[in-house]
This record gives C-alpha cells, sequence and structure tokens, in this order.
C-alpha cells in the first residue's frame, strides 16, 4: 500500500539559515510526488511536483526537491528561510491507478526565528 | 490561481442538526475530493468524485455524503452533527493528467 512518511514533526530554523524537510514514501512504481504548503488559516498551495525525468525539481518561492529513487525520498529544500516560509508542509504521492488519488503525509510543521 | 471556494469558513454548531458544507470550482475539472484534516495531522481522503452522478468513499469511513448532481458543485452532508465530527475539511479539484490537486481554504468545523 501507499504510504509518505515525514520523519520531523516540527522543525525550526533561523531565517536566513538552510532548510531541508525530510519525505519518505512506500509506492510499488514510479510515483507522482508533491509538496504542499499550508498557511495558517489556508487551504493548501502546491510548492512543486515530480513526475517524470530530472529528479531535481524547482518550485515557487526559492524551493526545490530532489528525487532518489535508491532511498525512496524527495525532501525539500530551501538555501535561505524567510519569516514568511513558517508554515506547515506535506508531501504526497499520487498513483497511476484509477482511484486518482494523492496520499498525503503528516505533515512537518516549520517555525522560523528572526 | 485556484478557482474553488469553500463555504462557510468556520461553523460551530450543535449536536444533532444537520449541515452541509459548500465546495465550487470555476475551473471545469471533472475530478473532485473531500479531506479531513485533524490539528497537526495529515490530510484523509473521505470523498472522491470523477464527474457528475459520481460519488465514491475514500480512505477514511465518514459518515457524511456527498453528490455531485453539476461539474462544479460538490456539497458534503452530515445528517446529524456530532463531536466528533469536529474537524476542519478541506475540497480539492484537479483536471486531466497528473494530479495537481487545487484546494480551497478549508471548513473548520466545531460540533458542540
Amino acid at each position: 500500500a501507499q504510504s509518505v512518511t515525514q520523519p520531523d514533526i516540527h522543525i525550526t530554523v533561523s531565517e536566513g539559515a538552510s532548510l531541508e524537510l525530510r519525505c519518505n514514501y512506500s509506492y510499488g512504481a514510479t510515483p507522482y510526488l508533491f509538496w504542499y504548503v499550508q498557511s495558517p488559516g489556508q487551504g493548501l498551495q502546491l510548492l512543486l511536483k515530480y513526475f517524470s525525468g530530472d529528479t531535481l525539481v524547482q518550485g515557487i518561492k526559492g524551493f526545490e526537491a530532489e528525487f532518489k529513487r535508491s532511498q525512496s525520498s524527495f525532501n525539500l529544500r530551501k538555501p535561505s528561510v524567510h519569516w514568511s516560509d513558517a508554515a506547515e508542509y506535506f508531501c504526497a504521492v499520487g498513483s497511476k491507478t484509477s482511484y486518482d488519488k494523492v496520499i498525503f503525509g503528516p505533515g512537518t510543521s516549520l517555525s522560523v526565528i528572526p | 490561481e485556484a478557482d474553488i471556494y469553500q463555504t462557510p469558513r468556520y461553523l460551530v454548531i450543535g449536536t444533532g442538526k444537520k449541515i452541509t458544507l459548500e465546495c465550487s470550482q470555476t475551473m471545469g475539472h471533472d475530478k473532485m475530493y473531500w479531506y479531513q484534516q485533524d490539528p497537526g495531522m495529515e490530510l484523509h481522503l473521505i470523498h472522491y468524485s470523477y464527474g457528475v452522478n459520481s460519488t465514491e468513499k475514500g480512505d477514511l469511513s465518514s459518515e457524511s455524503t456527498v453528490s455531485r448532481i453539476r461539474t462544479e458543485h460538490f456539497p458534503l452532508t452530515l445528517e446529524s452533527a456530532r463531536p466528533s465530527h469536529t474537524s476542519q475539511y478541506l475540497c480539492a479539484s484537479s483536471g486531466q493528467g497528473p494530479r495537481k490537486l487545487f484546494f480551497g481554504s478549508g471548513t473548520q468545523l466545531s460540533v458542540l
């Protein structure tokens, strides 16, 4: 069965520091992978996605993620965090089955210290 | 930007009341979804639809029901709300091809 884990429940970084949020997935074939961000009181916004091709994908707001098949990982990175990046981040995996579903991880809450 | 709207944004209601959470999208998407999210927890799919007159249960069992009479509209109904229904409900839609989801802002439901 598909599953997504995000080992870090909560991360705190200083503004200007680099960031890496971890995501591991379990899926029998090549998945579709996503990172979403949820600001307080808001819906989810897509940061970036991986479908095929180049394993390093660029997203909005200066984020990038790297798909590593051997590690079943899709970690999210940003070289310099801004205070406005404080939010909840969700990794998700989609399948090619007829269900057309996207499974979400539990989320990582990011706090940014000025 | 996505054009998917959920109302109400917040709802506080007493036990036993019937409620309907509204979700509408103006993108002409065939696929629509309802997710439930408890604070600090992952999203769970409770309902989805592939198009008009198509509705399916998701991974998480829910006492709610949905309908899809029009492409743009995917309301969720609870016939008799209970405190265990307190949660955030997120509606989403997607178009053709790989599954980029567009989310509404959510409805925060509190049942007293």
